[in-house]
């Protein structure tokens, strides 16, 4: 399975934007890029997924590198809901494993007010 | 219902007992996984079911572990004989097809299981 790399942890103060990287120097040409979210005792939470082009949706944005091998989820305005580990995940086609979502440590966000 | 809906919520048991959970994907839903989560741990991919065809069992961590899904729809996770290994958040999710890797994959609140 194609990886991912992403920072174990990052901080933001309410009503900031907030950029969340992930590096997916693998990547291969038929990968989607996957954005979950997993807030406290909940399960995880789809927050967008691109594949060449940049994505926008009501939650976040999603801008991704000209080469592909990077990628940055990017919240608009951080509230103290937000607070929630971030996976970045790869989802191909092919055989194999490629449909099923392989989580990985994902970046813990902490929102202070 | 309009989500993923998992039972028990909760549920302790004794080490050596059976215990079963309970998954009712979206309606409409064709593929059906369940996931496990140990706590402080990261996903554990353990089955997935796409329609009639046989299921990928191949993340499951012992035979003490088995999944059916019956109908198409609601699939039930069994684990024999416990162990406290075995306590952690399962989570079952479901989507609309099967393999496509832009198809959105939505998760239930999972079942809490707990083995003294």
């Amino acid at each position: 399975d194609a990886k991912t790399t992403q920072p174990n942890s990052m901080e933001s103060n309410e009503e900031e934007p907030v950029h969340l990287p992930c590096n997916h120097s693998t990547i291969s040409g038929t990968d989607y890029i996957h954005w979950y979210r997993q807030l406290p005792s909940q399960g995880p939470e789809y927050v967008i997924h691109g594949l060449t082009s940049n994505v926008n949706n009501r939650m976040a944005s999603l801008a991704i590198a000209e080469d592909r091998k990077s990628s940055t989820l990017i919240l608009h305005r951080a509230t103290l809901r937000d607070a929630a580990v971030y996976y970045c995940i790869l989802r191909g086609l092919g055989g194999g494993s490629n449909y099923k979502l392989t989580f990985g440590k994902g970046t813990l966000l902490t929102v202070n007010p | 219902g309009a989500g993923v809906s998992q039972s028990p919520s909760n549920k302790v048991t004794e080490k050596g007992k059976d215990v079963e959970l309970r998954c009712d994907p979206i309606s409409g839903h064709t593929a059906l996984y369940w996931y496990r989560q140990s706590l402080g741990q990261g996903l554990e991919f353990l089955i997935y079911f796409q329609g009639n065809s046989a299921p990928d069992k191949s993340g499951l961590p012992s035979d003490r572990f088995s999944a059916e899904r019956t109908g198409g729809s609601v699939s039930t996770l069994t684990i024999q004989r416990t162990q406290q290994e075995d306590s952690a958040v399962y989570l079952c999710a479901s989507s609309l097809a099967g393999r496509g890797p832009g198809n959105t994959i939505y998760f239930g609140e999972g079942s809490w299981l707990t083995v003294v």
